[in-house]
């Protein structure tokens, strides 16, 4: 069974900052990461998929990258409406606990 | 554009065997992998199992023995059984469609919420 880990539990910056999201596969997963976004009373929105593509309608401040093990969710500069839970998601079955990315 | 909508009871008793519904429109449900994913209250994400049209259906192992997942393609729609419900099923069920070799969900309902007491 593979586990992911996110890190950090909770990230506090200010709009405008760069946000680093972590993940972390127990074992080599390839390119099979997706990262969502679920703000309070919604539904996950998918922002990446196979690791590094941005999802439809997605702006560029989002990326994604790595491969194997570790993986990042970069947002550039932070906008109000980037605060929320982001969580990865590897092959259908498995998620990470999630980030809290809140307003510093 | 696709668009799921969940449908369902929104309280089942403990022991119960609670339905829900998710009905897909703009998509034909012909074409892709279905999912059933789940969130407690506060708590994060777990996917539950999916089913391809064809009636082939995968689940978690550690709800396998209680969950069924079904089709009917004549209405687009997939549905989920839980059976002997307890309060930690108490959850936001959520429908997705999955794309990919990957397995990625790129489209969501709102969910529904199953609230489980006597």
């Amino acid at each position: 069974e593979i586990v992911l880990t996110q890190s950090p539990a909770t990230l506090s910056l200010s709009p405008g900052e760069r946000a680093t999201l972590s993940c972390r596969a127990s074992q080599n997963i390839n390119n099979y990461v997706a990262w969502y976004q679920q703000k309070p009373g919604q539904a996950p929105r998918l922002v990446i998929y196979d690791a590094s593509n941005r999802a439809a309608g997605v702006p560029a401040r989002f990326s994604g990258s790595g491969s194997g093990i570790d993986f990042t969710l970069t947002i550039s500069s932070l906008e109000p409406e980037d605060f929320a839970v982001y969580y990865c998601q590897e092959s259908r079955q498995t998620f990470g606990q999630g980030t809290t990315l809140e307003i510093k | 554009q696709v668009q799921l909508q969940e449908s369902g009871p929104g309280l089942v008793k403990p022991s119960e065997t609670v339905s829900l519904t998710c009905t897909v429109s703009g998509a034909s449900i012909n074409t892709y992998y279905w999912s059933w994913i789940r969130q407690p209250p506060g708590k994060g994400l777990e996917w539950i199992g999916y089913i391809y049209h064809t009636g082939r259906t995968g689940y978690n192992p550690s709800l396998e023995s209680r969950v069924t997942i079904s089709v009917d393609t004549s209405k687009n729609q997939f549905s989920l059984r839980l059976s002997s419900v307890t309060a930690a099923d108490t959850a936001m069920y959520f429908c997705a469609r999955e794309l990919g070799v990957t397995m990625f969900f790129d489209s969501w309902g709102q969910g529904t919420l199953v609230t489980v007491s006597s």
